[in-house]
């Protein structure tokens, strides 16, 4: 079943503007909400993440916003660059290891 | 030198063939998976091994097997190949000792196309 929903499936955004990247789950059973990035030609890398315990953290222009009673979590990239052009998956994570991968949100910036 | 490495890089092949797909990694990890990458899909889990003796299936197993020969070293075969298992496969990595969620790491990617 779906159990992760992204959105949306592209953005396009100008240098310096904000990106903003949802993830809504079902399963309650998730315990810890990371961010992959992906570049071309190249596997996903955990970009960040955040326990259910909090309701922000940030890493530098990155920043992951989580709302535990609607069951959603975003990403946002602030003074968004062209060398955060990637695709971004939400792998909302439960038992240590078991990812649920969102669909993918490929994120274009133009200079 | 890349931590986990992927062979082939690419591959085409035909229907009804058996197919190899090699990972092997120097992180020294004891946990290894196999994911498929399709568009509009994300990433979904083949199978994952804990450790040499333990190998597990994941969402989509049916027509793929694996072989975990050493601690660095995971194997995933396809036995007859089919044309909807063209896809774009990871392997990936990751250490349990680091704390209550594993980061996985991955390689770089097979893309196998069959005909």
């Amino acid at each position: 079943q779906q159990q992760v929903k992204q959105s949306p499936q592209s953005l396009i955004v100008q240098k310096g503007g904000i990106s903003i990247i949802n993830c809504a789950y079902e399963n309650t059973a998730f315990d810890y909400f990371p961010w992959y990035q992906q570049f071309p030609g190249k596997g996903p890398a955990l970009l960040i993440a955040i326990r259910p315990d909090v309701s922000e953290k940030k890493e530098g222009r990155f920043t992951i916003s989580f709302n535990k009673s609607a069951k959603q979590f975003s990403l946002h990239i602030m003074d968004s660059q062209p060398g955060d052009s990637a695709t971004y998956f939400c792998a909302p994570q439960y038992n240590d290891y078991k990812l649920s991968f969102g669909a993918g949100t490929t994120v274009t910036v133009r200079a | 030198d890349a931590d986990v490495t992927q062979t082939p890089r690419n591959r085409i092949t035909k229907t009804g063939k058996r197919i190899m797909l090699e990972c092997s990694q120097t992180k020294g990890h004891d946990r290894m998976y196999w994911y498929r990458q399709d568009p509009g899909l994300g990433l979904r889990l083949i199978y994952y091994s804990f450790d040499v003796k333990d190998i597990n299936k994941g969402e989509i197993s049916d027509g793929y097997s694996v072989s975990r020969q050493a601690q660095a070293k995971f194997s995933l075969s396809l036995e007859s190949a089919i044309p909807n298992q063209t896809a774009l496969y990871f392997c990936a990595t990751s250490d349990p000792s680091g704390g209550a969620a594993d980061t996985q790491y991955f390689g770089p990617g097979t893309r196998l196309t069959v005909l």
